[in-house]
Protein backbone atom coordinates (compact mmCIF):
# COMPACT_ATOMS: atom_id res chain seq x y z
CA UNK A 1 0.00 0.00 0.00
CA UNK A 2 1.51 3.69 -0.58
CA UNK A 3 2.22 5.28 2.84
CA UNK A 4 3.89 8.43 3.69
CA UNK A 5 5.28 8.27 6.80
CA UNK A 6 6.64 11.16 9.26
CA UNK A 7 9.14 10.15 11.95
CA UNK A 8 7.14 11.02 15.15
CA UNK A 9 4.39 13.25 16.19
CA UNK A 10 6.88 15.34 18.37
CA UNK A 11 10.37 16.36 18.85
CA UNK A 12 11.46 18.45 21.50
CA UNK A 13 14.78 20.22 21.21
CA UNK A 14 16.82 23.11 23.05
CA UNK A 15 17.01 25.94 21.91
CA UNK A 16 20.38 26.49 19.60
CA UNK A 17 20.25 22.51 18.81
CA UNK A 18 19.53 21.65 15.39
CA UNK A 19 16.14 20.24 14.75
CA UNK A 20 15.95 17.02 11.95
CA UNK A 21 12.32 15.81 10.71
CA UNK A 22 12.28 12.99 8.27
CA UNK A 23 9.43 11.83 6.13
CA UNK A 24 9.83 8.91 4.86
CA UNK A 25 7.13 6.98 1.60
CA UNK A 26 6.53 3.92 -0.03
CA UNK A 27 4.97 2.99 -3.04
CA UNK A 28 4.98 5.98 -4.62
CA UNK A 29 7.57 8.51 -7.26
CA UNK A 30 7.48 11.43 -6.52
CA UNK A 31 8.39 14.37 -8.73
CA UNK A 32 8.61 16.66 -6.13
CA UNK A 33 8.32 16.48 -1.62
CA UNK A 34 7.94 19.92 -0.23
CA UNK A 35 7.82 20.90 3.37
CA UNK A 36 5.24 23.35 4.82
CA UNK A 37 5.05 24.95 8.40
CA UNK A 38 1.68 24.96 10.62
CA UNK A 39 0.77 26.71 13.56
CA UNK A 40 -2.34 26.22 15.36
CA UNK A 41 -5.23 27.17 14.12
CA UNK A 42 -3.63 28.42 10.68
CA UNK A 43 -2.94 26.69 7.44
CA UNK A 44 0.25 25.48 5.78
CA UNK A 45 3.00 27.65 4.93
CA UNK A 46 4.97 26.62 1.77
CA UNK A 47 8.91 26.42 2.99
CA UNK A 48 11.00 24.43 0.63
CA UNK A 49 10.30 22.57 -2.40
CA UNK A 50 13.43 19.75 -3.42
CA UNK A 51 12.87 18.06 -6.88
CA UNK A 52 14.13 14.29 -7.56
CA UNK A 53 17.26 15.34 -9.17
CA UNK A 54 18.30 17.54 -6.12
CA UNK A 55 19.91 16.45 -3.08
CA UNK A 56 19.59 18.85 -1.31
CA UNK A 57 18.23 22.50 -0.76
CA UNK A 58 18.92 25.26 1.65
CA UNK A 59 16.94 28.47 2.80
CA UNK A 60 18.51 30.40 5.44
CA UNK A 61 18.70 27.94 7.72
CA UNK A 62 16.69 25.52 6.76
CA UNK A 63 17.79 22.29 4.86
CA UNK A 64 16.41 20.13 2.84
CA UNK A 65 17.51 16.82 1.53
CA UNK A 66 16.20 14.27 -0.85
CA UNK A 67 16.90 10.44 -1.23
CA UNK A 68 14.91 8.90 -3.90
CA UNK A 69 16.68 5.44 -3.64
CA UNK A 70 15.97 5.54 0.29
CA UNK A 71 12.31 7.33 -0.29
CA UNK A 72 13.20 9.76 2.74
CA UNK A 73 13.35 13.22 2.87
CA UNK A 74 15.23 14.88 6.01
CA UNK A 75 14.50 18.38 7.17
CA UNK A 76 17.06 20.51 9.32
CA UNK A 77 16.72 23.29 11.28
CA UNK A 78 19.80 24.73 12.82
CA UNK A 79 20.25 27.23 15.26
CA UNK A 80 16.65 26.66 16.83
CA UNK A 81 14.30 29.29 17.93
CA UNK A 82 11.51 28.97 19.68
CA UNK A 83 9.77 30.38 17.22
CA UNK A 84 10.10 27.73 15.27
CA UNK A 85 7.88 25.67 17.13
CA UNK A 86 5.39 24.66 15.19
CA UNK A 87 3.71 21.17 13.04
CA UNK A 88 5.97 20.37 10.47
CA UNK A 89 4.02 18.78 6.88
CA UNK A 90 5.85 16.63 4.20
CA UNK A 91 4.08 16.58 1.54
CA UNK A 92 4.98 14.09 -2.02
CA UNK A 93 3.93 15.95 -5.59
CA UNK A 94 2.98 13.41 -8.53
CA UNK A 95 2.88 14.48 -11.70
CA UNK A 96 0.70 11.04 -12.88
CA UNK A 97 -2.87 10.87 -12.78
CA UNK A 98 -3.97 14.39 -11.06
CA UNK A 99 -2.34 17.34 -11.82
CA UNK A 100 -3.56 18.56 -8.26
CA UNK A 101 -2.62 16.60 -5.32
CA UNK A 102 -0.45 16.64 -2.98
CA UNK A 103 0.18 13.97 -0.55
CA UNK A 104 1.06 15.02 2.97
CA UNK A 105 2.38 13.56 5.69
CA UNK A 106 0.73 13.45 9.26
CA UNK A 107 3.01 16.19 10.44
CA UNK A 108 5.65 16.36 13.39
CA UNK A 109 5.18 18.60 15.95
CA UNK A 110 8.37 20.15 16.83
CA UNK A 111 9.00 22.10 20.54
CA UNK A 112 11.96 24.25 20.84
CA UNK A 113 12.58 25.02 24.52
CA UNK A 114 14.78 27.88 25.58
CA UNK B 1 -6.93 40.75 -0.73
CA UNK B 2 -3.34 39.54 -0.05
CA UNK B 3 -3.91 35.87 0.48
CA UNK B 4 -6.78 33.25 0.39
CA UNK B 5 -9.62 34.29 2.22
CA UNK B 6 -12.13 31.65 3.79
CA UNK B 7 -15.39 32.12 5.39
CA UNK B 8 -16.53 31.10 7.77
CA UNK B 9 -13.87 30.58 9.93
CA UNK B 10 -16.07 28.34 12.05
CA UNK B 11 -19.29 26.78 11.56
CA UNK B 12 -20.86 24.41 14.53
CA UNK B 13 -23.85 22.62 12.43
CA UNK B 14 -26.68 20.25 13.49
CA UNK B 15 -26.09 16.87 12.05
CA UNK B 16 -28.62 16.91 8.87
CA UNK B 17 -28.03 20.45 8.11
CA UNK B 18 -26.37 21.69 4.74
CA UNK B 19 -23.33 23.74 4.75
CA UNK B 20 -21.52 25.74 2.36
CA UNK B 21 -17.98 27.17 2.65
CA UNK B 22 -16.28 30.10 0.78
CA UNK B 23 -13.19 30.60 -0.53
CA UNK B 24 -11.90 33.37 -2.40
CA UNK B 25 -8.03 32.78 -3.99
CA UNK B 26 -5.49 35.25 -4.56
CA UNK B 27 -6.75 36.94 -8.09
CA UNK B 28 -5.16 36.56 -10.98
CA UNK B 29 -3.93 32.36 -9.59
CA UNK B 30 -5.53 29.65 -12.32
CA UNK B 31 -5.61 26.37 -9.81
CA UNK B 32 -7.66 26.23 -6.54
CA UNK B 33 -7.96 23.40 -4.53
CA UNK B 34 -9.73 22.09 -1.41
CA UNK B 35 -8.51 19.88 1.14
CA UNK B 36 -9.80 18.21 4.23
CA UNK B 37 -8.04 18.31 8.01
CA UNK B 38 -9.09 16.02 10.27
CA UNK B 39 -7.71 16.70 14.47
CA UNK B 40 -3.95 15.64 14.34
CA UNK B 41 -3.72 14.59 10.76
CA UNK B 42 -2.43 15.95 7.85
CA UNK B 43 -4.66 17.67 4.62
CA UNK B 44 -6.46 14.97 2.44
CA UNK B 45 -6.71 16.31 -0.99
CA UNK B 46 -10.91 16.74 -2.16
CA UNK B 47 -10.68 18.63 -5.66
CA UNK B 48 -8.75 20.57 -7.52
CA UNK B 49 -10.09 23.68 -10.06
CA UNK B 50 -8.06 25.09 -13.15
CA UNK B 51 -10.06 28.36 -13.93
CA UNK B 52 -13.75 27.06 -13.71
CA UNK B 53 -12.88 23.45 -14.79
CA UNK B 54 -13.23 20.76 -11.96
CA UNK B 55 -10.47 18.69 -13.31
CA UNK B 56 -10.50 16.43 -10.20
CA UNK B 57 -12.72 15.60 -7.84
CA UNK B 58 -11.39 12.07 -6.43
CA UNK B 59 -11.04 12.93 -2.94
CA UNK B 60 -14.88 13.84 -2.65
CA UNK B 61 -15.62 11.70 0.06
CA UNK B 62 -19.46 10.90 -0.79
CA UNK B 63 -21.95 12.54 -2.95
CA UNK B 64 -23.02 14.79 -0.33
CA UNK B 65 -19.81 16.89 -1.16
CA UNK B 66 -20.16 19.27 -4.26
CA UNK B 67 -17.88 22.05 -4.99
CA UNK B 68 -18.00 24.81 -7.67
CA UNK B 69 -15.65 27.86 -9.24
CA UNK B 70 -18.56 29.35 -11.74
CA UNK B 71 -16.07 32.24 -13.22
CA UNK B 72 -12.67 30.90 -12.22
CA UNK B 73 -12.13 32.82 -8.97
CA UNK B 74 -14.25 32.19 -5.83
CA UNK B 75 -15.22 28.91 -5.05
CA UNK B 76 -17.94 27.10 -2.51
CA UNK B 77 -17.66 23.44 -1.04
CA UNK B 78 -21.07 22.26 -0.52
CA UNK B 79 -21.82 19.42 2.06
CA UNK B 80 -24.94 18.42 2.14
CA UNK B 81 -26.96 16.54 5.45
CA UNK B 82 -23.39 16.86 7.42
CA UNK B 83 -22.63 13.69 9.67
CA UNK B 84 -20.50 13.74 12.76
CA UNK B 85 -17.25 12.57 10.45
CA UNK B 86 -17.42 15.71 7.85
CA UNK B 87 -16.41 17.40 11.15
CA UNK B 88 -12.64 19.02 10.27
CA UNK B 89 -10.75 22.06 8.75
CA UNK B 90 -11.83 22.59 5.44
CA UNK B 91 -8.50 23.81 3.84
CA UNK B 92 -8.10 25.72 0.76
CA UNK B 93 -5.52 26.89 -1.66
CA UNK B 94 -4.41 28.26 -4.68
CA UNK B 95 -1.55 28.47 -7.35
CA UNK B 96 -0.54 31.21 -9.70
CA UNK B 97 0.65 27.78 -12.06
CA UNK B 98 -1.91 25.66 -13.60
CA UNK B 99 -0.44 22.12 -12.45
CA UNK B 100 1.12 21.22 -8.98
CA UNK B 101 3.92 19.92 -10.62
CA UNK B 102 5.24 22.76 -11.79
CA UNK B 103 6.56 23.23 -8.48
CA UNK B 104 5.01 26.81 -8.38
CA UNK B 105 4.28 27.82 -4.61
CA UNK B 106 0.96 27.03 -2.92
CA UNK B 107 -0.68 29.09 -0.85
CA UNK B 108 -3.22 28.31 1.87
CA UNK B 109 -6.17 30.08 3.31
CA UNK B 110 -6.74 29.58 7.01
CA UNK B 111 -9.53 26.90 7.13
CA UNK B 112 -12.74 26.35 7.66
CA UNK B 113 -13.41 24.95 10.90
CA UNK B 114 -16.55 22.85 10.72
CA UNK B 115 -18.03 21.16 13.67
CA UNK B 116 -21.28 18.75 13.55
CA UNK B 117 -23.24 18.32 16.34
Amino acid sequence: SQKIEQNSEALNIQEGKTATLTCNYTNYSPAYLQWYRQDPGRGPVFLLLIRENEKEKRKERLKVTFDTTLKQSLFHITASQPADSATYLCALVLLEGSQGNLIFGKGTKLSVKP
Amino acid sequence: GAGVSQSPRYKVAKRGQDVALRCDPISGHVSLFWYQQALGQGPEFLTYFQNEAQLDKSGLPSDRFFAERPEGSVSTLKIQRTQQEDSAVYLCASSFARTVGSGNTIYFGEGSWLTVV
